[in-house]
């Protein structure tokens, strides 16, 4: 079992609707989780970060969590074209190492 | 000003061949990271430091050397190069070692073996 596994896509989404991306861990103990967004030969750029179980906003981006199903998730709401890239699940494991997921390709579609 | 630089950004040598990354963050962070992103844009740690100690290794072939000569620089060195060595490694700092830090990263360095 990978230790975050992402679906890697691609997955289309029309502009301006909703885009969920999904991501599960295997490591029970994590209490730290992030979202980077990952433009084609880009570094890896953080854009939201949570620690407790529900849901936090930030502008168009909510990230959910849930420590019971090991599951966390982003949604991307008003979705734009500049929104298409690779969207990097990572979970903090032991001291401070980032494990990253395998990434999921989305396209906004205009 | 950028937060995390890494030079060179690209990097073409021949296997067999010794090289150096340079990393440097003016973010006043005491951690610092080489990650390794691979053809399939999987990325991979390789390397933690925090203020100069070494945390944390992976995995990595021991041709693969980090040094740190003071907590705002963190270099990798590598020897004997060989093709599968060929990815992008980025660096990436964070504030420290308290839990849920979250991490910034340089811009890569893309470095391809012929």
């Amino acid at each position: 079992q990978k230790e975050v596994e992402q679906n890697s896509g691609p997955l289309s989404v029309p502009e301006g609707a909703i885009a969920s991306l999904n991501c599960t861990y295997s490591d029970r103990g994590s209490q730290s989780f992030f979202w980077y967004r990952q433009y084609s030969g880009k570094s890896p750029e953080l854009i939201m970060s949570i620690y407790s179980n529900g849901d936090k906003e930030d502008g168009r981006f909510t990230a959910q969590l849930n420590k019971a199903s090991q599951y966390v998730s982003l949604l991307i709401r008003d979705s734009q074209p500049s929104d298409s890239a690779t969207y990097l699940c990572a979970v903090i494991q032991g001291a401070q190492k980032l494990v990253f997921g395998q990434g999921t390709r989305l396209t906004i579609n205009p | 000003d950028t937060a995390v630089s890494q030079t060179p950004k690209y990097l073409v040598t021949q296997m067999g061949n010794d090289k150096s990354i340079k990393c440097e963050q003016n973010l006043g962070h005491d951690t610092m990271y080489w990650y390794k992103q691979d053809s399939k844009k999987f990325l991979k740690i390789m390397f933690s430091y925090n203020n100069k100690e070494l945390i944390i290794n992976e995995t990595v072939p021991n041709r693969f050397s980090p040094k740190s000569p003071d907590k705002a620089h963190l270099n990798l060195h590598i020897n004997s190069l060989e093709l599968g060595d060929s990815a992008v490694y980025f660096c990436a700092s964070s504030q420290d070692l308290g839990d849920g830090q979250p991490q910034h990263f340089g811009d890569g360095t893309r470095l391809s073996i012929l």
